[in-house]
């Protein structure tokens, strides 16, 4: 098992570009999850998923999309990125209420400097 | 590889001593409870976790306790080796929507 991978590791862009930021989990997880990781902060939920074809908006969604076609997948887009999306982006999944577990298991993280 | 908190507090421990990283957490109604260690330029590592019905939970060389009374969670590492310098925070909350902690970094001393 894989785990949580991500795709990119690390990206810069500048003002106004766009992007996709890929997660794939191969535990068969139905729950899945963004978050942005700030110097001082805790993690901060973007947006997440509580299975295939659904998604919602976490703690701090401006300014990105989701989707989640595939079970095993989440993507994240950046339609214009702004310097203050400079961060490291992370994702997560969970098995779910019907799984009988809550814990989060985290991918290696993508760096992203939008200059 | 990146710090992921440029002011966090340090707790530093000598090389076999015991380690007690503390967490207050902000919500009376979380029922659930985890720690994270996380390596620089890591994601987070899911340690331990326990539920709010219980006050104490065991894991291998970690023991966390919670204190519903005053919201507090604590990490207890036996026996600490340099493999466990890291950053270590708590999550709190339950089902998918959780608030995660600052963290505090562990320096293992020779």
């Amino acid at each position: 098992n894989a785990g949580v991978t991500q795709t990119p590791k690390f990206r810069v862009l500048k003002t106004g570009q766009s992007m996709t930021l890929l997660c794939a989990q191969d535990m068969n997880h139905e729950y899945m999850y963004w978050y942005r990781q700030d110097p001082g902060m805790g993690l901060r939920l973007i947006h997440y998923s509580v299975g295939e074809g659904t998604t919602a908006k976490g703690e701090v969604p401006d300014g990105y999309n989701v989707s989640r076609l595939k079970k095993q997948n989440f993507l994240l887009g950046l339609e214009s990125a702004a310097p203050s999306q400079t961060s490291v982006y992370f994702c997560a999944s969970s098995p779910g209420l019907a799984g009988g577990q809550e814990t989060q298991y985290f991918g290696p993280g993508t760096r992203l400097l939008v200059l | 590889g990146e710090s992921v908190g440029l002011h966090l507090p340090t707790l530093s421990v000598q090389e076999g001593d015991n380690s007690i990283i503390n967490c207050a957490y902000s919500n009376s109604a979380s029922d659930y409870f985890i720690w994270y260690k996380q390596e620089s330029g890591k994601g987070p590592q899911f340690i331990i976790d326990i539920r709010s019905n219980m006050d104490k939970r065991q894991g291998q060389r970690v023991t966390v306790l919670l204190n519903k009374t005053v919201k507090h969670l604590s990490l207890q590492i036996a026996a600490t080796q340099p493999g466990d310098s890291a950053v270590y925070f708590c999550a709190e909350g339950g089902t998918y929507k959780y608030i995660f902690g600052t963290g505090t970094r562990l320096k293992v001393l020779a």
